[in-house]
């Protein structure tokens, strides 16, 4: 049975911290996705991976980076988090084209 | 232009009737098109793919019309476990040649008893 988990389900932080979500994969997919999902906007892209070290850009990349060290981690990083980054977050990991599958997600509160 | 346009609903269906979702895209070089099942508070989990031809999977029915850059699903004989948010996902082709699934901001169904 494939599997995504990630590290927290609810996350409060404050203004400016240095905020990390933590996303793992068992299925040895090479691609792996972090999104975010807000009422009435929909799950949007904020970047993926397609190997170990390799990134690229989302659809809203700003203010935010990302880690891949291992295949199976995929790190979210919220430099200086803000009320305006309060999401949620899914992980996902599979196909850029294809099915992709999401873990249970990460609700963050920034205040 | 949404890249990828769903009414938001919300529908409200008794148990047992037939319902049908659409959803517009607005590239017309996408391949790939899918169907998947948000349920309250959780992951989104694909339901079924859609194929040129149309594909059927027990009571769910899933077409592309192409020409009028749609998809659509099909729900028969509704259960009240159908009740969810339906998301409508297409692959896009940025002007830079990047990949991506694109997803709708869902259908929300609710099947009354």
């Amino acid at each position: 049975d494939v599997k995504v988990t990630q590290s927290s389900r609810y996350l409060v932080k404050r203004t400016g911290e240095k905020v990390f979500l933590e996303c793992v994969q068992d299925m040895d997919h090479e691609n792996m996705f972090w999104y975010r999902q807000d009422p009435g906007l929909g799950l949007r892209l904020i970047y993926f991976s397609y190997d170990v070290k390799m990134k690229e850009k989302g659809d809203i990349p700003e203010g935010y980076s990302v880690s891949r060290e291992k295949k199976e981690r995929f790190s979210l990083i919220l430099e200086s988090a803000s009320t305006n980054q309060t999401s949620m977050y899914l992980c996902a990991s599979g196909f850029i084209r294809y099915e992709q599958y999401f873990g249970p997600g990460t609700r963050l509160t920034v205040t | 232009r949404k890249e990828v346009e769903q009414d938001p609903g919300p529908f409200n269906v008794p148990e047992g009737a037939t319902v049908a979702f659409n959803c517009t895209y607005s590239n017309s070089a996408s391949q790939s098109f899918f169907w998947y099942r948000q349920d309250c508070r959780k992951e989104p989990k694909l339901l079924m793919s859609v194929y040129s031809s149309g594909n059927e999977d027990g009571r769910f029915t899933a077409q592309l019309n192409r020409a009028s850059q749609y998809i659509s699903l099909l729900i028969r004989d509704s259960k009240l476990s159908d009740s969810a948010t339906y998301l409508c996902v297409v692959n896009l082709i940025s002007n830079f040649g990047n990949e991506k699934l694109t997803f709708g901001t869902g259908t929300r169904l609710t099947i009354i008893p």
